[in-house]
């Protein structure tokens, strides 16, 4: 069975600092790989993907993640976080290439200080 | 931009009652699908919807549990005769079909609240 790993549940940085949010995936046939965000009250907002096609990938707001085979992890960064990134992160697993059922890892909490 | 709706934010039942979530998702999509959080836990997938009939869905979809999309816009999931663990925040989300490139997004509403008391 598919399954994922946010090894922090909350992570806290300082504005204008980097952020490393960390994924492990488990490994069986190629993975499609996901980060999405969540702010209080708000959907679920995908952040990037990652589809084998080039290993970083580049996303929204200034977030970017590498695809590390060798690894089974899919860390997302940013060089510097803003407060308005405090939010909730779920990194997001599916083997079947339609697309149907994801599965998400336990998520993380970014708080970010002034 | 469009985005996938849900009503109501929060829903308030008694135990045994049934109750049904509605979302609306994006006009032009044709996957629709129901995940759950129950609180302090991960997101689980609970079904998915495709050519109006269910596509998959996993152990938590039992026979108390049943999808429909009754209109154009609608899609609903009903529970039958909730429980006290039926409480958690339920998302739906929609995927347009755009053949069958891999990683397809599925877009996400912003859930309804359920708790069961």
């Amino acid at each position: 069975a598919q399954s994922v790993t946010q090894l922090d549940s909350h992570v806290s940085v300082s504005e204008g600092t980097p952020v490393l949010l960390r994924c492990n995936y488990s490994s069986s046939y190629s993975p499609s790989l996901f980060w999405y965000v969540q702010h209080p009250n708000k959907g679920l907002q995908l952040l990037l993907k990652y589809t084998s096609a080039a290993t970083l990938v580049k996303g929204i707001n200034g977030f970017e993640a590498e695809f590390k085979k060798s690894e089974t992890s899919f860390h997302l960064t940013k060089p510097s976080a803003h407060m308005s990134d405090a939010a909730e992160y779920f990194c997001v697993v599916t083997y079947n290439n339609a697309g149907n059922m994801l599965t998400f890892g336990g998520g993380t909490r970014l708080m970010v200080k002034p | 931009e469009p985005e996938v709706t849900q009503t109501p934010s929060h829903q308030v039942t008694q135990m045994g009652q049934e109750v049904i979530l509605r979302c609306v998702p994006i006009s032009n999509h044709l996957y629709f699908y129901w995940y759950r959080q129950i609180l302090g836990q991960k997101v689980e997938f609970l079904v998915s919807f495709y050519n109006n009939e269910i596509s998959e869905k996993s152990e938590i979809f039992d026979d108390q549990f049943s999808v429909e999309r009754p209109d154009g816009s609608n899609f609903t999931l009903k529970i039958r005769s909730t429980k006290l663990e039926d409480s958690a925040m339920y998302f739906c989300a929609s995927r347009a079909f755009v053949g069958q490139p891999p990683g397809n997004e599925q877009f996400f509403g912003p859930g309804t609240r359920l708790t069961v008391l």
